[in-house]
C-alpha cells in the first residue's frame, strides 16, 4: 500500500515555542490529508482537513489560528502548533487520500505513523 | 452519530494464549473498517482492513471479523507472545466513503512472558 510518513516522530519544545510537523504521501499525490490528534488514554479525533491549495478545514472546537496547516504541495502537508503550552502535548496522526478511486469506488487513506509532541 | 466502543479496555494474558478482542460500533453504514496496533509512546501500525463487502481479514496470527449488521468486529489473535503487547485500536471510516475516520479507544493488550 501507499506510504505516508511524518517528520518529527517525536518532539519536546518549550512553552510558547511554535512546533511543525510535517506529513508527506512518499509514493503518490494527496490532494487532500487530514490531521488528527490523540490525548493521553482517549481516541483518536479529526482535527482537520488539509486541502492542496486552499484553506484547510477545521472540526469544531479546533483553534485554526493555533493550529496552522499549509498543504503547500501534492505531497506535503504541514501542522504548526504556535505558541504552544503544556495542554498541546498530544499525539498527532496525519492521513493522506489517495488521488485516484480504487476498486471499491472512494478513494483510499493511508495514516503515517504519528508524532508525539510534549511541551514542556 | 457513530461511535466505536472497545472491549475490553485493558487486557493481561499469559504467553501463548489465544484471544479476541471486540469492537462495536453505532452506524452499521460503513465503509471499512481497520485495526490498528500502537506501542508505547510510538506510531500506528496498520493491522487489518476489512471492506465493508467483506467478512473477515486475515495475516499471519491475526483474524479480523465484521459483522456490519450488528455494528461488531473481532480481532483474533492466535498463541499471544509478549511481543504482541501493544495498544489496539479499532477505526470505522463512514459508509459515505467520506475520511472523518472513528476511531476506539482501544484496548490495551499485556502477554506475560
Amino acid at each position: 500500500g501507499a506510504v505516508v510518513s511524518q517528520h518529527p516522530s517525536w518532539v519536546i519544545c518549550k512553552s510558547g515555542t511554535s512546533v511543525k510537523i510535517e506529513c508527506r504521501s512518499l509514493d503518490f499525490q494527496a490532494t487532500t490529508m487530514f490531521w488528527y490528534r490523540q490525548f493521553p488514554k482517549q481516541s483518536l479525533m479529526l482535527m482537520a482537513t488539509s486541502n492542496e491549495g486552499s484553506k484547510a478545514t477545521y472540526e469544531q472546537g479546533v483553534e485554526k489560528d493555533k493550529f496552522l496547516i499549509n498543504h503547500a504541495s501534492l505531497t506535503l502537508s504541514t501542522l504548526t502548533v504556535t505558541s504552544a503550552h503544556p495542554e498541546d502535548s498530544s499525539f498527532y496522526i496525519c492521513s493522506a487520500r489517495v488521488g485516484a478511486k480504487g476498486l471499491a469506488g472512494s478513494y483510499e487513506q493511508y495514516f503515517g505513523p504519528g508524532t508525539r509532541l510534549t511541551v514542556t | 452519530k457513530q461511535e466505536v466502543t472497545q472491549i475490553p479496555a485493558a487486557l493481561s494474558v499469559p504467553e501463548g494464549e489465544n484471544l479476541v478482542l471486540n469492537c462495536s460500533f453505532t452506524d452499521s453504514a460503513i465503509y471499512n473498517l481497520q485495526w490498528f496496533r500502537q506501542d508505547p509512546g510510538k506510531g500506528l501500525t496498520s493491522l487489518l482492513l476489512i471492506q465493508s463487502s467483506q467478512r473477515e481479514q486475515t495475516s499471519g496470527r491475526l483474524n479480523a471479523s465484521l459483522d456490519k449488521s450488528s455494528g461488531r468486529s473481532t480481532l483474533y489473535i492466535a498463541a499471544s507472545q509478549p511481543g504482541d503487547s501493544a495498544t489496539y485500536l479499532c477505526a470505522v471510516r463512514p459508509g459515505t466513503g467520506g475520511f472523518k475516520t472513528i476511531f476506539g479507544a482501544g484496548t490495551r493488550l499485556f502477554v506475560k512472558a
